[in-house]
């Protein structure tokens, strides 16, 4: 089966730079891609990586690495507005291409 | 301005009752996809769909029913057999089934009285 593993909470201060790491275990997958979640709302599409490397869209850059089953998001010059749930999501091959999502990671920034 | 609309947000169910679960897109997309979220859980796949009149069963999908009558809406019906239904359900959409962007619903809170 495919299944992916993030840290459950991030602290971090504004204007700081935080890594949020995903691993995943899957057979092979078209991509990995990045949502967003505030509390109680609809999650939102970051970014998505389909080959290896990093991926920068403004504050927020993406990056995998399909040899280490591994990527992250990094979000850089932190506001408190981005305090939220973050999701890593993979469209596996034999799932076709359905997104499956991990726990998520809940992100606070503090001032 | 497009989107996808889910309604009602907040849903209160009997014991017994079966519950529609509404969603709209005028997106123009052909996938539209029910996840369910447990509080400070990831989304789990109920059904999806890749065209008019057709639909799969996602990883969940005991308990519930779809129907894809029109391109534009995807209702979730929770039913009775569904035990455990109190849960934040999100409506997606996708231009096609293997797509990296999904769009969402603002999602319905579903509680059960």
């Amino acid at each position: 089966g495919q299944s992916l593993e993030q840290p459950s909470e991030v602290t971090a201060v504004e204007g700081a730079i935080v890594q949020i790491n995903c691993t995943y275990q899957t057979s092979g997958f078209y991509g990995l891609s990045w949502y967003q979640q505030h509390d109680g709302g609809a999650p939102t599409f970051l970014s998505y990586n389909a080959l290896d490397g990093l991926e920068e869209t403004g504050r927020f850059s993406s990056f995998l690495s399909r040899s280490d089953s591994y990527g992250y998001l990094l979000l850089q010059e932190l506001q408190m507005k981005d305090s939220a749930s973050y999701f890593c999501a993979v469209s596996p091959y034999n799932q076709g291409g359905k997104l499956i999502f991990g726990q998520g990671t809940e992100l606070s920034v503090k001032p | 301005d497009g989107g996808i609309t889910q309604s009602p947000k907040y849903l209160f169910r009997k014991e017994g009752q079966n519950v529609t679960l509404s969603c709209e897109q005028n997106l123009n997309h052909d996938a539209m996809y029910w996840y369910r979220q447990d509080p400070g859980q990831g989304l789990r796949l109920i059904y999806y769909s890749q065209i008019v009149n057709d639909f799969q069963k996602g990883d969940i999908a005991e308990g519930y029913s779809v129907s894809r009558e029109k391109k534009e809406s995807f209702p979730l019906t929770v039913t009775s057999a569904q035990k455990n239904p109190t849960a934040f359900y999100l409506c997606a959409s996708s231009s096609q089934l293997i797509s990296e962007k999904l769009f969402f619903g603002s999602g319905t809170q579903l509680s059960v009285l």
